[in-house]
């Protein structure tokens, strides 16, 4: 079992709708936790990392949530444009394996018009 | 900086011959990553080096595999000889730390073994 479950596994939305996407996590004891997101074609591009300390962080129309007692994360995305069309990957830094970095299988966001 | 560069983009190869992929990391960074991406596994680290020093190979699949880092800007990975298994997207990343801050990838090598 992957220790970083995220779903949906794929969505559409149409423009201008909000969305949120879910990373749930094993990895224990960790020390942060990424979302990347992934257009076609090119590499993983990092859009907020969080400790465990920290509850929730923005970066433009895109908000992190981290709640470490329920190891679950959200990714929330606000007023959807076409360029959101792309994977977003949840990642959990473990403590343990000396920060090794485990990845979620993405979730596949299809914006349309 | 130009970020992570990777070479090549594509490469497609038949089944037996030897391939390369290169990259060059983010200038200053101590921590250097290759990943590998597929549909089915997703990403994958296959090795990481430390100030040039192969830390972690365990990700690589099989002796067919190998890295260098002859030097702090430049690292290739080997497939010798490839197999039609090894079609992926191969990803180069690097990070001042590992873990703890931010990891930058490079654009990534599209390998088709035919």
């Amino acid at each position: 079992k992957n220790q970083v479950e995220q779903s949906p596994q794929s969505l559409i939305i149409l423009e201008g709708k909000n969305c949120t996407l879910q990373c749930n996590y094993t990895v224990s004891p960790f020390s942060n936790l990424r979302w990347y997101k992934q257009d076609t074609g090119r590499g993983p591009v990092s859009l907020t990392i969080m400790t465990f300390s920290e509850n929730t962080k923005s970066n433009g129309r895109y908000t992190a949530t981290l709640d470490a007692d329920t190891k679950q994360s959200s990714l929330h995305i606000t007023a959807s444009q076409l360029s959101d069309s792309a994977s977003y990957i949840c990642v959990v830094s473990a403590t343990e394996y000396g920060n090794k970095l485990v990845f979620g299988a993405g979730t596949i966001l299809r914006v349309k018009s | 900086d130009a970020g992570v560069i990777q070479s090549p983009r594509h490469e497609v190869t038949e089944m037996g011959q030897e391939v390369t992929l290169r990259c060059k990391p983010i200038s200053g960074h101590d921590y250097l990553f290759w990943y590998r991406q597929t549909m089915m596994r997703g990403l994958e680290l296959l090795i990481y080096f430390n100030n040039n020093v192969p830390i972690d190979d365990s990700g690589m699949p099989e002796d067919r595999f190998s890295a260098k880092m002859p030097n702090a800007s430049f690292s290739t990975l080997k497939i010798q000889p490839s197999e039609p298994r090894d079609s992926a997207v191969y990803f180069c990343a690097s990070s001042r730390d590992r873990g703890a801050g931010e990891l930058f990838f490079g654009e990534g090598s599209r390998l088709t073994v035919l």
